[in-house]
């Protein structure tokens, strides 16, 4: 089973839509929970963290985690041309290492 | 707004060679990483380094790669005879606390010939 799994898309929403981006990790023990996007060349930028069961809001982002059913997801709402990325989940497990999944291609069509 | 940098953009270097990749994370951060990524796949964690020692470190992380910071605010990573399947790009890291959100540099990518 992999470490961090998330669907590879890619994923086509219409302008104005809501995205939603989906990632579950297996070691139950995980602490800490992250997005980040990734234009194409570029590196990895945070957009959320979060760390505790429930929602988080961040402008036009939400992350939502499940620790019982060891689900993160990120809703973008309102999505725009410039979302068209690929969006990592991230996990930070008990000892202080990051495992990322593989991505997930987002494309927002005009 | 505070940033990492990392140095050189681009490395070019001969299978064998070493190369040394540097980084200046943010100034009052104390926890750096090093992650790299190969074309077209994940990100994998490399080696977590605080309090001037390696705290954590992954499979990956074998004898051929060191890190080391020599100096308040140069963090280096070392491979020490390269191979072909170290063609990567190399991302540093660094947050201001263990649990903290990671900020990433803009990446070196190696190239081994």
């Amino acid at each position: 089973q992999k470490e961090v799994e998330q669907n590879s898309g890619p994923l086509s929403v219409p302008e104005g839509a809501i995205a939603s981006l989906n990632c579950t990790y297996s070691d139950r023990g995980s602490q800490s929970f992250f997005w980040y996007r990734q234009y194409s060349g570029k590196s990895p930028e945070l957009i959320m963290s979060i760390y505790s069961n429930g929602d988080k809001e961040d402008g036009r982002f939400t992350a939502q985690l499940n620790k019982a059913s060891q689900y993160v997801s990120l809703l973008i709402r309102d999505s725009q041309p410039s979302d068209s990325a690929t969006y990592l989940c991230a996990v930070r497990r008990n000892n202080n290492d990051m495992r990322f999944g593989a991505g997930t291609r987002l494309t927002v069509k005009p | 707004e505070p940033e990492v940098t990392q140095t050189p953009s681009h490395q070019v270097t001969q299978m064998g060679q070493e190369v040394i990749l540097r980084c200046v994370p943010i100034s009052n951060h104390l926890y750096f990483y090093w992650y790299r990524q190969i074309l077209g796949q994940k990100v994998e964690f490399l080696v977590s380094f605080y309090n001037n020692e390696i705290s954590e470190k992954s499979e990956i992380f074998d004898d051929q790669f060191s890190v080391e910071r020599p100096d308040g605010s140069n963090f280096t990573l070392k491979i020490r005879s390269t191979k072909l399947e170290d063609s990567a790009m190399y991302f540093c890291a660094s947050s201001d606390d263990l649990a903290g959100e990671q900020f990433f540099g803009p990446g070196t990518r190696l190239t081994v010939l």
